[in-house]
């Protein structure tokens, strides 16, 4: 069965430096999203892309976010100074086009910033 | 803005029956979602509702009342896997998805 992959499966990084998560979504899929759930709370919606560029994105998702498709399969969201409060795990989805379709998720990421 | 509601925490026995509700106050609606998220993993889909009525699907059912902003989802014949986090999901106008903060289920032998 098809699934979402993401690596890597922990990262710990200092506050201030850079981290890119990376995802391969499911290979017949063409919309991707990141999402990121800190610890005892909800899953929360950041950001969409689909066709090369950003389809929506939630107020959390601010200039020190930024998301890529580099090649062909890899999508990766780049936190460029990451804080104490980015600390969570952040999820990787994918879906296919249409109204009906389900988003599957990777494992997560989970992000320790000390 | 949005705002789904589900209770957080729900004890069931083994072998019983569970229903979770969820309500729903949003700008748009595109579908309703229920995912399955067990402690530190990823959230599993289980079941999509646009159109009002039950869904079916296996041991697990999902309603949806559009008019009332409201969905349950119905586990019959609980086993101790189904121990988990249950995530009402809405999509408004978009392809994202909007959680609710989850029902944590504990099945009980």
């Amino acid at each position: 069965e098809p699934e979402v992959t993401q690596t890597p499966s922990h990262q710990v990084t200092q506050m201030g430096q850079e981290v890119i998560l990376r995802c391969v979504p499911i290979s017949n899929h063409l919309y991707f999203y990141w999402y990121r759930q800190i610890l005892g709370q909800k899953v929360e919606f950041l950001v969409s892309f689909y066709n090369n560029e950003i389809s929506e994105k939630s107020e959390i998702f601010d200039d020190q976010f930024s998301v890529e498709r580099p090649d062909g399969s890899n999508f990766t969201l780049k936190i460029r100074s990451t804080k104490l409060e980015d600390s969570a795990m952040y999820f990787c989805a994918s879906t296919r086009v249409g109204e009906n379709t389900e988003a599957f998720f990777g494992q997560g990421t989970r992000l320790t910033v000390v | 803005g949005q705002n789904i509601d589900q209770p957080t925490e729900m004890t069931a026995t083994e072998g019983a029956i569970v229903q979770i509700n969820c309500t729903y106050q949003t700008s748009g609606f595109n579908g309703l979602f229920w995912y399955q998220q067990h402690a530190g993993e990823a959230p599993t889909f289980l079941s999509y509702n646009v159109l009002d009525g039950l869904e079916e699907k296996g041991r697990f059912s999902s309603f949806l009342s559009r008019s009332k902003g409201y969905s349950y989802l119905l586990l019959k014949e609980l086993q101790m896997k189904d121990s988990a986090s249950y995530l009402c999901a809405v999509r408004d106008s978009g392809y994202a998805l909007n959680f609710g903060k989850g029902t944590s289920l504990l099945v009980t032998p």
